[in-house]
């Protein structure tokens, strides 16, 4: 059973592009949620999808966006991208929305320059 | 913002039991005190959650004080694979976001 996939692993883009980072849940997980990690801190919370709908959103500004498909995958897409969006991106999966467990990706390591 | 303290860093010897402290004075009624850590290059991986009991599982036991303020991870026999950044986390019942903060990193020694 393969636990939650990321792609790309690596990413390395120019200031001012686009982004599009893909996961794919945990077998029979429904429910995706996407973390950015900068350097040295906790991951912080970006937003949710759940049966194709955005229901909760962190603190990031509308240059984030997302998509969930219906085979439960998802993108996470980045605009007009600045320095500071350089951080490990982390995809979570989980049984339903509020789920006490969330299964990790390893991330997609993004640098911006 | 994060809704815990925890400190920064912390050491273990191999075999022992790795206690890891954590403080949440502002913590409400319906909310889950939950442990998560990270493995360096990893995602983090869930370890155990409580409300208000004791709880214990395969991986560590959760102690959470009677007024709830603050709890203790405990890692019975600690390993070189512990070795990790270890993140109390406070979260609503129904939540379902985590709100992480920097964690205690746990380097455990031969």
């Amino acid at each position: 059973d393969a636990g939650v996939t990321q792609s790309p692993t690596h990413l390395i883009k120019t200031r001012g592009q686009q982004v599009t980072l893909r996961c794919s849940p945990k077998s029979g997980h429904d429910t995706v949620s996407w973390y950015q990690q900068a350097l040295g801190q906790g991951p912080q919370f970006i937003f949710q999808y759940y049966e194709e709908e955005e229901r909760q959103r962190g603190n990031f500004p509308d240059r984030f966006s997302g998509h969930q498909f219906p085979n439960y995958s998802s993108e996470l897409n980045v605009n007009a991208l600045l320095l500071g969006d350089s951080a490990l991106y982390l995809c979570a999966s989980s049984i339903t929305p509020d789920s006490y467990e969330q299964y990790f990706g390893p991330g997609t390591r993004l640098t911006v320059t | 913002d994060a809704k815990t303290t925890q400190p920064t860093s912390m050491d273990c010897a191999e075999g022992r039991a790795a206690n890891l402290p954590c403080n949440h004075s502002t913590i409400s009624g319906n909310e889950y005190v939950y442990w998560y850590r990270q493995i360096h290059s990893q995602g983090p991986q869930y370890i155990i959650h409580g409300l208000k009991n004791n709880e214990t599982n395969e991986m560590a036991s959760l102690i959470i004080t009677e007024d709830r303020k603050s709890s203790t991870l405990i890692l019975p026999h600690a390993t070189l694979r512990d070795t990790a950044v270890y993140y109390c986390i406070v979260k609503e019942g129904g939540s379902e976001k985590l709100v992480f903060g920097k964690g205690t990193k746990l380097t455990v020694n031969p």
